[in-house]
């Protein structure tokens, strides 16, 4: 069966980074995109960006460009997501998700979700 | 950036019918899906491609798409309904193709 897991909850400091990993299993994994989604706390979701795991290339929300770098390793399946300068609104559940294939994506898999906090 | 406006908030007595408005401009050209969260979890999918169920989903959840406006409907509704419902195009024209409606929050009264 398709699965997402996400690497565990991080605490980081303001300014710091924070890399999120993503390991698909159940398909093959170069035949459907990567999409990340970002929840802050009693927040609605927010689409950060994706990346094409055939090609390699991500496409990235004008809000995060040049603080975000979505990454895929094939031999293992993962793909990555490294968000950089971070502030206290970062703190949220970043979550990985499947893109369906076709020209409308929807987001038919997700992991888990994974809490990022933010805090000095 | 395309934009999707959902009510914050809609409430219905079990067993009764529940309907969930995502309003955007000439919506009715794009495809929209439906995601359910329940309260700690993860987004599921519910509805794609504007009246599509994944596999797995009642089919007590039905979608419609039409002018300004696309809805979710949930026939029948049980308490294990109440959740955070989000609707979502791809907006493939745009610097910002993925987009997400504010959410409603769906009571089971």
């Amino acid at each position: 069966q398709v699965q997402l897991v996400q690497s565990g909850a991080e605490v980081k400091k303001p300014g710091a980074s924070v890399k999120v990993s993503c390991k698909a299993s159940g398909y093959t994994f170069i035949t459907y995109g990567i999409t990340w989604v970002r929840q802050a706390p009693g927040q609605g979701l927010e689409w950060m960006g994706w990346i094409s795991t055939y090609t390699g290339n991500p496409k990235y929300a004008q809000k995060f460009q040049g603080r975000v770098t979505m990454t895929t390793d094939t031999p293992t399946s993962t793909a990555y997501m490294e968000l950089r300068s971070l502030r206290s609104d970062d703190t949220a559940v970043y979550y990985c998700a499947r893109q369906t294939r076709g020209y409308s994506y929807a987001f038919d898999y997700w992991g888990q979700g994974a809490l990022v906090t933010v805090s000095s | 950036s395309y934009v999707l406006t959902q009510p914050p908030s809609v409430s219905v007595a079990p067993g009764k019918t529940a309907r969930i408005t995502c309003g955007g401009s000439n919506i009715t050209i794009k495809n929209v899906h439906w995601y359910q969260q329940k309260a700690g979890q993860a987004p599921v999918l519910v509805i794609y491609y504007d009246d599509d169920r994944p596999s797995g989903i009642p089919e007590r959840f039905s979608g419609s798409n039409s002018g300004n406006t696309a809805t979710l409907t949930i026939s029948r509704v049980e308490a294990g309904d109440e959740a955070d419902y989000y609707c979502q195009v791809w907006d493939s024209s745009s610097d910002h193709p993925g987009v997400f409606g504010g959410g409603t929050k769906l009571t089971v009264l």
